[in-house]
């Protein structure tokens, strides 16, 4: 079955970006039913969407981080990836990658998640 | 953005009770809205979407209901296993958000 895995740094230093990839396996990113997103958890606290990809490499993202956030594809890897540019302590999270049910022209509930990967912001 | 609001954000329940969670959300968002678990230290479970149905593997235990505004998660017999954070989350529109969160605890 399909399956996501987070993979990138655990710490990053403040003003820098942070990079994580996220690999699907089991099936293709390429399928046109669906998108790909990038969620966070600070520690002890919510989920918050940052954004979300779909094959063709349109783009969706939090206005609350847009100014820093790159999402992108790589179909012939079945990899998409996450930027955050500038990053701080409140930057501090768990990050998931997800798969997002594409419904009627538009996104629908996250079905797959990965396990997540902790980022630490510190110097 | 549409924020979505749960209530209570915490409740004590014992195995077997009837658990119901409320979700409320800024705006109207017709039936785009999705529940899932958390437990600790593990990534959100998809429990229901388009706000009544059922995802694949779930078990009938699990119900929602809601349209509009006003959304409900239902755990007709708490188990073991349902001992959890709860979160509601809208699709109706861009940015994706999620409810802050329902933390269930053993009694």
């Amino acid at each position: 079955q399909l399956q996501l895995q987070e993979s990138g740094p655990g710490l990053v230093k403040p003003s820098e970006t942070l990079s994580l990839t996220c690999t699907v396996s089991g099936g293709s990113i390429s399928s046109s039913s669906y998108y790909w997103g990038w969620i966070r958890q600070p520690p002890g606290k919510g989920l918050e969407w940052i954004g979300s990809i779909y094959y063709s490499g349109s783009t969706y993202y939090n206005p609350s981080l847009k100014s820093r956030v790159t999402i992108s594809v790589d179909t012939s890897k079945n990899q998409f990836s996450l930027k955050l540019s500038s990053v701080t302590a409140a930057d501090t999270a768990v990050y998931y990658c997800a798969r997002l049910e594409k419904i009627h022209l538009g996104p629908g509930a996250f079905d797959i998640w990965g396990q997540g990967t902790m980022v630490t912001v510190s110097s | 953005a549409i924020q979505l609001t749960q209530s209570p954000s915490s409740l004590s329940a014992s195995v077997g009770d009837r658990v119901t969670i409320t979700c409320r959300a800024s705006q109207g968002i017709s039936s785009a809205l999705a529940w899932y678990q958390q437990k600790p230290g593990k990534a959100p479970k998809l429990l229901i979407y388009d706000a009544s149905s059922l995802e694949s593997g779930v078990p009938s235990r699990f119900s929602g209901s809601g349209s509009g505004t006003d959304f409900t998660l239902t755990i007709s017999s708490l188990q073991p296993e349902d001992f959890a954070t709860y979160y509601c989350q809208q699709f109706n529109s861009y940015p994706l958000t999620f409810g802050p969160g329902t933390k269930v605890d053993i009694k």
